[in-house]
């Protein structure tokens, strides 16, 4: 399996800034994936992210509020724009194709 | 009505037990299917991958699939206070990628 490191594990962040999520992984992949783990509930697609095109919002999510950048096959960076405190979160990237691994996650606190 | 259905617990055995997590899901289409572990505060680990139905076995974990009652099972003998913690079952379709998650069960073992 893929190792896979976030940047920054976790941050306290001020109602209205951006936050940019970074995820590296040991190598080269063709899809990653940003979850959402709100407290105390399960994890939820934010987006699919292949390298050279859009990345592909889930409903609920748009590109305004969390863009993806996706620049090469091994890296992914995803924005959390114009933060509320109902963005208080773990974020997590994930690798594969039919089974997928996990990042360690970012652990935002919206205030 | 969710797409996945997981008790949330807490589960709570006695070290040795052997302890039981379920899932049911709606969704026809799902063939994939897995089962990730998730300590406080890191990523989810995956555990057990199957497709389509039957048993799957890796040493005190035994995964099992009914596609006709749309039910997931996840044995694990021989309980440790280390498997503490929470168990997330997860499917997809045939294309392996969008992964649909339950909400996790919380599972303690006392020592």
């Amino acid at each position: 399996s893929a190792v896979i490191s976030q940047k920054p594990s976790r941050d306290i962040c001020q109602r209205g800034t951006s936050l940019t999520i970074q995820c590296q992984v040991d190598s080269q992949v063709t899809m990653m994936f940003w979850y959402r783990q709100q407290p105390g509930q399960s994890l939820t697609l934010i987006a699919t992210a292949n390298q050279g095109s859009e990345a592909t919002y889930e409903s609920g999510f748009v590109i305004d509020k969390f863009p993806i950048s996706r620049p090469n096959l091994t890296f992914s960076t995803l924005t959390v724009s114009n933060m509320s405190p109902e963005d208080s979160s773990i974020y997590l990237c994930s690798v594969g194709a039919d089974t997928q691994y996990f990042g360690p996650g970012t652990r935002l606190t919206v205030l | 009505q969710k797409e996945v259905e997981q008790d949330p617990g807490p589960l709570s055995v006695p070290e040795g037990a052997i302890v039981s997590l379920n899932c049911t899901y709606s969704n026809s289409a799902f063939q994939y299917f897995m089962w990730y572990r998730q300590y406080s505060r890191k990523g989810p680990e995956l555990l057990m991958y199957t497709y389509s139905s039957g048993n799957k076995e890796d040493g005190r974990f035994t995964a099992q699939v009914d596609k006709s009652s749309k039910y997931i099972s996840l044995f694990i003998r021989d309980s440790q206070p280390s498997d503490s913690a929470t168990y997330l079952c997860a499917m997809s379709d045939r294309y392996g990628n969008k992964l649909v998650f339950g909400a996790g069960t919380i599972l303690r073992v006392k020592s």
